[in-house]
């Protein structure tokens, strides 16, 4: 089984500021790395998929990066609405597709 | 756009069997591009991935979970369901049902459905 570690596991941070969450896994998982965010007392929602696409109708300041076992999800500048829960998910092993434990981006 | 609901009891006895439905809006279920899935999130943790159903029928379950977990279709009323058997404490959670496509991931989810399980 493919295990994914993501870390920090909070990152405070203030608004206009960059956030860089990473994403690891124990072992190579080509580019088959998706991304999700969750908001308190919400379904997750889809945000990046094949480790850099942007889903549909997600703004441009979400960018992911990374190959093989390392991966990174950038904010250029956060949101108000951008403080949440981030996990990654990994593709290449599914079926199951495995999750991360999620990163907390929270307001500093 | 394709939207996602589920439905059933908020509270289900231990060693019971705790039954959801999600019911697929917007589009079909019969679609042979997705698969149509089962995911849950104890209150406070992660997301852990349960298990799909294509519209043929055909299925695959978390190893973890496989001896307890049944997920059927029924594409005559665009639905699909989940069954978890002999339930204890440690299957209380937000069940979310999800589209998932192989290469890309879950979308869209439905808004989820919390089931605790007490006696």
């Amino acid at each position: 089984e493919i295990v994914l570690t993501q870390s920090p596991a909070t990152l405070s941070l203030s608004p206009g500021e960059r956030a860089t969450l990473s994403c690891r896994a124990s072992q190579s998982v080509s580019s088959y790395l998706a991304w999700y965010q969750q908001k308190p007392g919400q379904a997750p929602r889809l945000l990046i998929y094949d480790a850099s696409n942007r889903a549909t109708g997600i703004p441009a300041r979400f960018s992911g990066s990374g190959s093989g076992t390392d991966f990174t999800l950038t904010i250029s500048s956060l949101e108000p609405e951008d403080f949440a829960v981030y996990y990654c998910q990994q593709r290449s092993n599914w079926p199951p597709g495995t999750f991360g434990p999620g990163t907390k981006v929270d307001i500093k | 756009q394709v939207q996602l609901q589920e439905s059933g009891p908020g509270l289900v006895k231990p060693s019971q069997t705790l039954s959801l439905t999600c019911t697929v809006s917007g589009g079909s279920i019969s679609s042979g591009d997705y698969y149509w899935s089962w995911i849950r999130q104890p209150p406070g943790k992660g997301l852990e991935w349960i298990g799909y159903i294509y519209y043929s029928g055909s299925t695959y379950y978390n190893p973890s979970l496989k001896s307890r977990v049944t997920i059927s279709v029924d594409t005559s009323k665009n639905q699909f369901s989940l069954k978890l058997s002999s339930v204890t404490a440690a299957d209380t959670a937000v069940y979310y049902c999800a589209r998932e496509l192989s290469d890309l991931g879950l979308d869209p989810w439905g808004q989820g459905t919390l089931v605790t399980v007490s006696s």
